[in-house]
C-alpha cells in the first residue's frame, strides 16, 4: 500500500468551476499534510499546509483535512487556465523531516 | 527569497559512469533532501539528511550514495550510472518542524546512455 495515494487524473474542469481534489494517507501517525503544484517541467512548489482537522481557505484555495478518515482535499475555487498543472498531495510522519509524495494530480482548466 | 539551486539542469551520462548531483541552499535549512521523479511514479525519496554528515536513505537508495560536508550543500553521487537512472533529480530542504515547508530546486535531468 502506498503512503500517499492521488488519482492521476487528468481532471477537467470549465473556466470559473471549482476543482475538487483528493488525497488519502495510510499511516495515522501523519502530522502536517501539503499541497504542491507542478507546472510541465518546472519544480514542485507550496500552495498549503494543514495540520489540524477541519478547513483552511487561502485566497481561492481550500484545504480540507479528516484524519479519522485519512483524507485530505484542495478545492479550487473559480478555476482559471493558469491553475491546469500537476498537483501534489504530501503528508510528514512523526518525525517531521521525512515527506511522502503522491504521485500527483493532473488539473486541466478549459477556457 | 529562500533559494535551492542545483549545479546542473541538463546531464547525459554514459553507462558506468560516475556522476554527481550537487545541491546548496542559501537559507542554514538543517534537512535536505534528493528525490527522483518519473512519470506515473511521483516523487520517491533516495536519501535525506538532517545534520552535518547524517544521512538517511529513503525509498530507493540502491545505487546511490550522498554526502553532506557542510550545511548548505548535499551532493547526490551515481557510483555507476546505468540506463534506469535516467530521470529528474530534484534537491530540496526544510527546517525542522510540523509546519516545515519544502524548497525544491530547479531539478537536474539526467540521461544515462
Amino acid at each position: 500500500q502506498k503512503e500517499v495515494e492521488q488519482n492521476s487524473g487528468p481532471l477537467s474542469v470549465p473556466e470559473g468551476a471549482i476543482a475538487s481534489l483528493n488525497c488519502t494517507y495510510s499511516d495515522r501517525g501523519s502530522q502536517s499534510f501539503f499541497w504542491y503544484r507542478q507546472y510541465s517541467g518546472k519544480s514542485p512548489e507550496l500552495i498549503m499546509f494543514i495540520y489540524s482537522n477541519g478547513d483552511k481557505e487561502d485566497g481561492r484555495f481550500t484545504a480540507q483535512l479528516n484524519k479519522a478518515s485519512q483524507y485530505v482535499s484542495l478545492l479550487i475555487r473559480d478555476s482559471q487556465p493558469s491553475d491546469s498543472a500537476t498537483y501534489l498531495c504530501a503528508v510528514i510522519r512523526y518525525n517531521f523531516n521525512k515527506f511522502y509524495f503522491g504521485s500527483g494530480t493532473k488539473l486541466n482548466v478549459k477556457p | 527569497d529562500v533559494k535551492v539551486t542545483q549545479s546542473s539542469r541538463y546531464l547525459v551520462k554514459r553507462t558506468g559512469e560516475k556522476v554527481f548531483l550537487e545541491c546548496v541552499q542559501d537559507m542554514d535549512h538543517e534537512n535536505m533532501f534528493w528525490y527522483r521523479q518519473d512519470p506515473g511514479l511521483g516523487l520517491r525519496l533516495i536519501y535525506f539528511s538532517y545534520d552535518v554528515k547524517m544521512k538517511e536513505k529513503g525509498d530507493i537508495p540502491e545505487g546511490y550514495s550522498v554526502s553532506r560536508e557542510k550545511k548548505e550543500r548535499f551532493s547526490l553521487i551515481l557510483e555507476s550510472a546505468s540506463t534506469n537512472q535516467t530521470s529528474m533529480y530534484l534537491c530540496a530542504s526544510s527546517t525542522t518542524g510540523q509546519t516545515g515547508e519544502l524548497f525544491f530546486g530547479e531539478g537536474s535531468r539526467l540521461t544515462v546512455l
